[in-house]
């Protein structure tokens, strides 16, 4: 299967800083990635949609001003939280769009990354 | 985003015993995924279905793509401790996929 890698795979940071997530596709070109927010025990909550080369589509109140993302290639796409808070903890997941065949497409997920804000 | 039903939402079992679970959507889908999540890792892809009626197992993974197209079933066969995590389903109808809420698996040794 592909393989999506993630870094960092988890950090601390303080309040009002800014945290930087890459997302890359190691074997394919994925002109779609997709950037997930997740609770402990809870489905995942899709943030955005990031597009090579074009702006991301962000989910109905998901502040686009605080979730930066950039998808600058066809392997690598980020998400900056920027001026982090205590309530942005949460374990961000990254996927790829994979296609298979014809219009028949599969989506592969990275390893995660656990943001803590103190 | 849309979600799917997906049940049960947990299960005990005893190792050893078979496991099913569903997904239902109100939309025509015409790819199914199934992934198995770990605590504090990624979803990995278990098996992916593209055709009404496909049936494609894994190891001891069987999943199936609902002839209707708006259901997908998971079954795993004699349940070891290891299969213990959350399993979604996802579906794609057009361009972006859509998940369930997840089944938590716990396996009793």
């Amino acid at each position: 299967g592909a393989v999506v890698s993630q870094h960092p795979s988890w950090v601390i940071c303080k309040s009002g800083t800014s945290v930087k997530i890459e997302c890359r596709s190691l074997d394919f070109q994925a002109t779609t990635m997709f950037w997930y927010r997740q609770f402990p025990k809870q489905s995942l909550m899709l943030m955005a949609t990031s597009n090579e080369g074009s702006k991301a589509t962000y989910e109905q109140g998901v502040e686009k001003d605080k979730f930066l993302i950039n998808h600058a290639s066809l392997t690598l796409s980020t998400l900056t939280v920027t001026s982090a808070h205590p309530e942005d903890s949460s374990f961000y997941i990254c996927s790829a769009r994979y296609r298979r065949f014809g219009t028949y497409y599969e989506q592969y997920f990275g390893p995660g990354t656990r943001l803590t804000v103190t | 985003g849309q979600q799917l039903n997906q049940s049960p939402q947990s299960m005990f079992i005893q190792e050893g015993e078979d496991v099913s679970m569903n997904c239902t959507s109100s939309s025509i889908f015409n790819t199914w995924l199934w992934y198995k999540q770990d605590p504090g890792e990624g979803p990995v892809l278990l098996i992916a279905l593209y055709k009404a009626g496909e049936l494609t197992s894994n190891g001891r993974l069987t999943a199936q793509f609902g002839i209707t197209r708006k259901d997908s079933f998971l079954n795993i066969s004699a349940s070891i401790p290891s299969d213990v995590g959350i399993y979604f389903c996802a579906g794609q109808p057009g361009n972006q996929f859509y998940f369930g809420t997840g089944t938590s698996l716990t396996v009793i040794p």
